[in-house]
């Protein structure tokens, strides 16, 4: 079955300890993404790739780091959480064109306390 | 990479109303999609508009694009219960694919 995978689905940490969320797909696309969802302010790009090794910037990617050493995976890393990064992250993934779907995870809600 | 903005914030209908709800965006697109979201759970795409359509059905689902207004209307017709979600559009640019969305509309039906 074509899915994305986030692990895990909840998580509870405190401030500093670092923590991985991973994000997998078996659709063999090009285009992976992060994405923050807060209560009324819609869901937020943090990072994206377009291949492996090639990553950029979202709109809000301070705090967080991702790697793309794999077409398939795109691990988001809080190398030190704060409680202003308790949220509900998607990962997202797509062949990149302009008329691709984005395929999303069921989403990990992490709390920092 | 722009973001639409859907309008209204939210919407309750009684079951078997139609449910229309809007998005509008600032600059030239090569598509617009809708994606539904179900509480908590990753969105789901619903459909793709072109730049050079006007109208797309699919299902209970009418998408219109007007460029010249810069605005997509999402149509539910004959809602159902199942349909309780929130509603995102997503302009996609000419050339930039990244995807970006608002804060959605929610959508109630009642029973």
């Amino acid at each position: 079955e074509a899915q994305v995978t986030q692990n895990p689905r909840y998580l509870i940490t405190v401030t500093g300890k670092k923590l991985t969320v991973t994000c997998s797909q078996n659709m063999n696309h090009e285009y992976m993404s992060w994405y923050r969802q807060d209560p009324g302010l819609g869901l937020r790009q943090i990072y994206y790739s377009m291949n492996v090794e090639v990553t950029d910037k979202g709109d809000v990617p301070e705090g967080y780091k991702v790697s793309r050493k794999e077409k398939r995976n795109f691990p988001l890393i809080l190398e030190s959480p704060s409680p202003n990064q308790t949220s509900l992250y998607f990962c997202a993934s797509s062949f990149g064109t302009g008329d691709s779907p984005l395929h999303f995870g069921n989403g990990t809600r992490l709390t920092v306390t | 990479s722009q973001q639409g903005e859907e309008d209204p914030q939210a919407l309750s209908i009684q079951e078997g109303e139609n449910a229309t709800m809007n998005c509008s965006y600032k600059t030239s697109i090569n598509n617009l999609q809708w994606y539904r979201q179900n509480s908590g759970r990753g969105l789901v795409h619903l459909i793709l508009i072109r730049s050079n359509e006007r109208e797309k059905h699919s299902g209970r689902l009418r998408v219109t694009l007007d460029t010249s207004k810069k605005s997509s209307s999402l149509l539910i017709t004959a809602s159902r219960a199942a349909d309780t979600a929130s509603y995102f559009c997503a302009p996609v640019l000419s050339n930039d694919y990244k995807l970006s969305f608002g804060a959605g509309t929610t959508v109630t039906v009642r029973a």
